[in-house]
């Protein structure tokens, strides 16, 4: 199967400007993250989505960060403005949902996100 | 809220040295339990689960992770790491309830040939 796409995975931009992630998971998965990941450090959950409602959105900065999950299936993330601290790796993830999966979680590439 | 520790942000082995790295987790209620591995230059994958069972798992590669519940650990061991091994580890507990996911921010594994 098809692993999760991300795109750019690359992104340099200037503080106060705004930048977009987009995200598809693997087909039939029902649940999806995004994750910053800040050098150093694991993975922080900003949102998770279960088809297209959100589940946790308690870690997202609600006032720069926004984030849409349309018809279920593919996710964009937006920052607007970004700050010097959103330089990080954005990563998305997809699980199954259901009795009997274990949230186990499918990563994609990531996208790397440098702000000057 | 739940979070996970781990215990070495950086560790540095010779080939054959054993492997031993240290994961727990504070939550009180039903957890699933993974490690994920990064590979330089690659995705985060699954390296092994726990979420029922027998309480110790093998994963992929040789690794294994063993549960305990009286102490909140899942701890990873491999008994004779490689070259091949060198790689960032993430410990990740899943609260069953909510469906949320807490990582650690990882170990760095060097593994000189």
């Amino acid at each position: 199967e098809a692993g999760v796409a991300q795109s750019p995975r690359y992104k340099i931009i200037e503080k106060r400007q705004s930048v977009a992630f987009w995200c598809n998971p693997i087909s039939g998965h029902a649940t999806l993250y995004w994750y910053q990941q800040i050098l150093g450090q694991g993975p922080k959950l900003l949102i998770q989505f279960q088809n297209n409602g959100v589940v946790d959105d308690s870690q997202l900065p609600k006032d720069r960060f926004s984030a849409e999950r349309l018809k279920g299936v593919d996710s964009t993330l937006k920052i607007q403005p970004a700050k010097l601290e959103d330089s990080a790796v954005y990563l998305c993830a997809s699980s199954r949902m259901g009795t009997g999966y274990s949230y186990e979680q499918y990563f994609g590439p990531g996208t790397r996100l440098t702000v000057t | 809220a739940q979070s996970v520790s781990q215990h070495n942000h950086h560790v540095i082995l010779s080939e054959a040295a054993s492997l031993e790295l240290g994961c727990n987790y504070s939550y009180g209620g039903t957890v699933n339990l993974f490690w994920y591995v990064q590979y330089p230059g690659q995705h985060l994958q699954l390296l092994l689960k726990y979420f029922s069972g027998d309480p110790l798992v093998k994963g992929i590669k040789g690794f294994e992770a063993e549960f305990i519940k009286s102490k909140f650990s899942f701890n990873l061991r491999k008994p004779s790491v490689q070259w091949s091994d060198t790689a960032e580890y993430f410990c990740a507990v899943t609260d069953t309830n909510a469906g949320k996911s807490t990582f650690g921010d990882g170990t760095t594994l060097t593994v000189k040939p």
